[in-house]
């Protein structure tokens, strides 16, 4: 099946420092990925989505200079959380979408743990 | 609005069928997925259903129903390691995806 990898798979950072965290669809180019934040015990909210040569088109509520996206090429994307604080401290999950051309196939990254300090 | 609702838990005994069932209401419909989430850990991907019937693959099967807004994942001769959340998953006409809060499946021996 497809692959989609994250970097790092957790990071710890002082409240104030930003953090960068890459997603990579490894055996598929992916136009479309998605940024997804996950508190503990809670369903995945959708952050943004980044299309690959364009901005990304973020949801409500989600601050786009705090949350910068960059998605390079089409088997990558970034999330940099700028001047992180401890309530940025969740589970940040990317996905990318595989066009089959008769179906859709959304595959997650490992996911990315956030704890600021 | 984008309502996607299914059961909070379910518990199911080991070798046992379980199915969890999820409704719709979603501005547009370009398929319905199910997902795997074990505690702590990203979704898997299970099935994606955008055609109406029952697709099968191994122990887990998928039925959709576009007319009723309805779809069930079944899951057949169950082990302990499927204890874990089901999340269902719509995507929409913008093809992002609506999900569900997950039903927590407990399974017990």
């Amino acid at each position: 099946g497809a692959v989609v990898s994250q970097h790092p798979s957790w990071v710890i950072c002082k409240s104030g420092t930003s953090v960068k965290i890459e997603c990579r669809s490894l055996d598929f180019q992916a136009t479309t990925m998605f940024w997804y934040r996950q508190f503990p015990k809670q369903s995945l909210m959708l952050m943004a989505t980044s299309n690959e040569g364009s901005k990304a088109t973020y949801e409500q509520g989600v601050e786009k200079d705090k949350f910068l996206i960059n998605h390079a090429s089409l088997t990558l994307s970034t999330l940099t959380v700028t001047s992180a604080h401890p309530e940025d401290s969740s589970f940040y999950i990317c996905s990318a979408n595989r066009d089959r051309g008769f179906s859709y196939e959304q595959y997650f990254g490992p996911g990315t743990r956030l704890t600021v300090t | 609005g984008q309502n996607i609702d299914q059961p909070t838990e379910m518990t199911a005994t080991e070798g046992a069928i379980v199915q969890i069932n999820c409704t719709y209401q979603t501005s547009g419909f370009n398929g319905l997925f199910w997902y795997q989430q074990h505690a702590g850990e990203a979704p898997t991907f299970l099935s994606y259903n955008v055609l109406d019937g029952l697709e099968e693959k191994g122990r887990f099967s998928s039925f959709l129903s576009r007319s009723k807004g309805y779809s069930y994942l079944l899951l057949k001769e169950l082990q302990m390691k499927d204890s874990a959340s089901y999340l269902c998953a719509v995507m929409d006409s913008n093809y992002q995806l609506i999900w569900g809060a997950g039903t927590k499946l407990i399974i017990k021996p």
